[in-house]
């Protein structure tokens, strides 16, 4: 495997229901980042990980959780969410040093909430 | 502060020319330009650091006003594969964060 790796890549899931999306990067990066992406709005970014800790969360609701329990690993965790929260969530990872060189990002997970 | 891009769509024969711009009300610390083909990752083209840089190859550039406040990316003699939606992602002072705008897409016909 190489690059930014996303699963599921389709996921269906009703507003009771708890489930997580996994993200993986074989790039030997330190940040990982989570973006969600709606139709016709901008990337949002969500939650920032540097050297594993968290560096940022943009005001995201409690229903989404991370988790980055080591450097390659990133997961979001979703419970009774909304029928809004449908979108693309794109998984991306960076080399941060003194100078940033920009993302390389997954192929996303494509939520439906029903 | 979120950029703004224009225009939002462009139809293009290949072998013409177009011309994505990307704005902001205040001077920006980088410029970063995206490329996503539907249904994949968004793939990192180039980034601008400096006022007045110019980057890339003949076939796709972009440049940096001397201002810092406005980019933009040059498609030249497109072919079939650059289609897709391009994205410019605006840096946060000096750290990893973007922010970007809602997007170009582009779609280039025979």
């Amino acid at each position: 495997e190489t690059g930014v790796t996303q699963t599921p890549r389709h996921l269906v899931m009703g507003m009771t229901n708890k489930k997580s999306l996994k993200c993986e990067q074989h790039l030997g990066h330190n940040a990982m980042y989570w973006y969600k992406q709606s139709a016709k709005k901008p990337l949002e970014l969500m939650f920032v990980y540097n050297f594993k800790e968290q560096t940022e969360n943009n005001s995201v609701p409690s229903r989404f959780s991370p988790e980055c329990p080591n450097s390659s690993h990133l997961f979001l965790h979703l419970h009774t969410l909304q029928p809004e929260d449908s979108a693309l969530y794109l998984c991306a990872s960076s080399q941060v040093s003194e100078e940033f060189s920009g993302y390389t990002f997954g192929s996303g997970t494509r939520l439906t909430v029903v | 502060q979120q950029p703004v891009q224009s225009p939002q769509a462009v139809i293009l024969r290949e072998g013409e020319d177009a011309v994505i711009n990307c704005s902001s009300s205040k001077a920006l610390y980088s410029v970063h330009w995206y490329r996503q083909k539907h249904g994949e990752a968004p793939v990192f083209l180039m980034i601008l650091l400096k006022g007045g840089e110019q980057k890339g190859h003949e076939k796709i550039s972009a440049s940096f006003n001397e201002k810092k406040q406005q980019s933009s990316l040059y498609l030249t003699a497109s072919q079939l594969s650059y289609s897709g939606t391009y994205f410019c992602g605006t840096g946060v002072g000096n750290t990893d964060k973007l922010i970007f705008g809602t997007g170009t897409r582009l779609q280039v016909f025979p």
